[in-house]
């Protein structure tokens, strides 16, 4: 079992339409990261939390530290939200490095 | 100001050679990160530097792997006698530090593409 798992690998959706994404992760972390890889490759850094909940624009990150959970929201998703959308933590006993899921595709049709 | 670069973007070669890996980081961030991505799997973390230093080491997945940050800035991968299996995508990041703070989230290099044949 990987240490962070990511749901739904790929999701579908309909301009417009509220989406979210789940992250779960089975070790005790220091902070959580939420990624954004567009189709060239690409990766930005969209959120990182310890705790409670961050917004920014349409985006929503929240983290439920006892439960070892984490959800990214999009609000009025559009297509130019279409990528790949990637959890990573960093561990309580890991330092810096990261350790990533395995990244959810998300396809926003028009 | 200018982002996290790498070079080459793309780098064709044979298996046997040795290949080097370039990443400047932004200036004035003191930590460095080489991550791979190979073909449809997730990202994984190589090394990390603070500084001129690695203090962690430990996702470089043979001793065929090194790395070297000179200056506190440019950072150097290299893979010696290259491997079918080390095709992969070679993203490196970079952050003002190290800490939890927000203000250390990590930039990413567009990443150097690797095909050893």
């Amino acid at each position: 079992k990987n240490e962070v798992e990511q749901s739904p690998q790929n999701l579908t959706a309909q301009e417009g339409e509220f989406i979210t994404i789940n992250c779960s992760y089975s070790v005790g972390i220091s902070a959580l990261h939420w990624l954004q890889q567009h189709p060239g490759g690409g990766i930005v850094s969209l959120f990182m939390l310890s705790s409670g909940k961050k917004k920014h624009g349409r985006l929503i990150a929240t983290i439920n530290i006892q439960e070892k959970h984490s959800s990214l929201h999009i609000t009025a998703s559009h297509p130019r939200d279409s990528a790949v959308y990637i959890c990573a933590v960093r561990s309580e006993t890991s330092g810096s490095r990261l350790t990533f899921g395995e990244g959810t595709q998300l396809t926003v049709n028009p | 100001g200018a982002g996290v670069s790498q070079s080459p973007s793309n780098k064709v070669t044979e298996k046997g050679k040795d290949v080097e890996l370039r990443c400047d980081p932004i200036s004035g961030h003191t930590a460095l990160y080489w991550y791979r991505q190979s073909l449809g799997q997730g990202l994984e973390f190589l090394i990390y530097f603070q500084g001129n230093s690695a203090p962690d080491k430990s996702g470089l997945p043979s001793d065929r792997f090194s790395a070297e940050r000179t200056g506190g800035s440019v950072s150097t991968l290299t893979i010696q006698r290259t491997q079918q299996e080390d095709s992969a995508v070679y993203l490196c990041a970079s952050s003002l530090g190290s800490g939890l703070s927000s203000y250390n989230e990590q930039f990413f290099g567009p990443g150097t593409r690797l095909t050893v044949l």
